[in-house]
């Protein structure tokens, strides 16, 4: 399996900050890297695919880049409705595991 | 609307059978790829396998390989996920979510942008 490695694990922003996520790979996955929201209670939300194309309805604070083996995810200027916890995962190969996930906090 | 909607909460023994659902509507259910995913109080995301309900090819993870079957039933439009034996380490949140064709490659799916809502499985004697 690819592992993905995420760092931070967790993190404290305010709104208005810059936050930037990252997430490695074992291997190349090429740029089949795709960044998702969590909240508590809810669904996992899609919100960057193959690395760097947003999703349709995403706000456009949410920037994707990388590819390879480095990823990046960037939340420009940090919302109240962005606190969450932020996956990536690989779809490159089977089984398409996710890092072990950022949770971003209220500082 | 396009939507997944998962069948409810469920609590059983050690030991017992269990089957879970995820009924697609407003879409073309048997050319969407439908995966599963796990999620254990407290932990990230685990992807546990796929089906692609036209033909009912599937594939697990390897952790996952032999512990759960995953199936669907194309003329109800619902994909299953059942267990033979539960354990108490199968308690968790599972979530389906299914991708457009033309974002797969062989079970390899990269938007999955519609997911249910969750089905909560707690196992305890």
């Amino acid at each position: 399996d690819i592992q993905l490695t995420q760092s931070p694990s967790s993190l404290s922003a305010s709104v208005g900050d810059r936050v930037t996520i990252i997430c490695r790979a074992s291997q190349s996955v090429n740029n089949y890297l795709s960044w998702y929201q969590h909240k508590p209670g809810k669904a996992p939300k899609l919100l960057i695919f193959v690395a760097s194309s947003l999703q349709s309805g995403v706000p456009s604070r949410f920037t994707g880049s990388g590819s390879g083996t480095d990823f990046t995810l960037t939340i420009s200027s940090l919302q109240p409705e962005d606190f969450a916890t932020y996956y990536c995962q690989q779809s490159y190969s089977i089984p398409g595991t996710f890092g072990q996930g950022t949770k971003v906090e209220i500082k | 609307e396009v939507q997944l909607v998962q069948s409810g909460a469920e609590v059983k023994k050690p030991g017992e059978s269990l089957k879970i659902s995820c009924k697609g509507s407003g879409y073309n259910f048997p050319s969407y790829w439908i995966g599963w995913v796990r999620q254990m109080p407290g932990k990230g995301l685990e992807w546990m396998g796929i089906i692609y309900p036209g033909d009912s090819d599937t594939r697990y993870s390897p952790s996952f390989q032999g512990q759960v079957t995953i199936s669907a039933d194309k003329s109800i439009t619902t994909a299953y996920l059942q267990w033979s034996s539960l354990k108490a380490s199968d308690t968790a949140m599972y979530y389906c979510a299914a991708a457009k064709p033309r974002y797969c490659s062989d079970g390899n799916c990269y938007v999955f942008d519609i997911w249910g809502q969750g089905t909560m499985v707690t196992v305890s004697s």
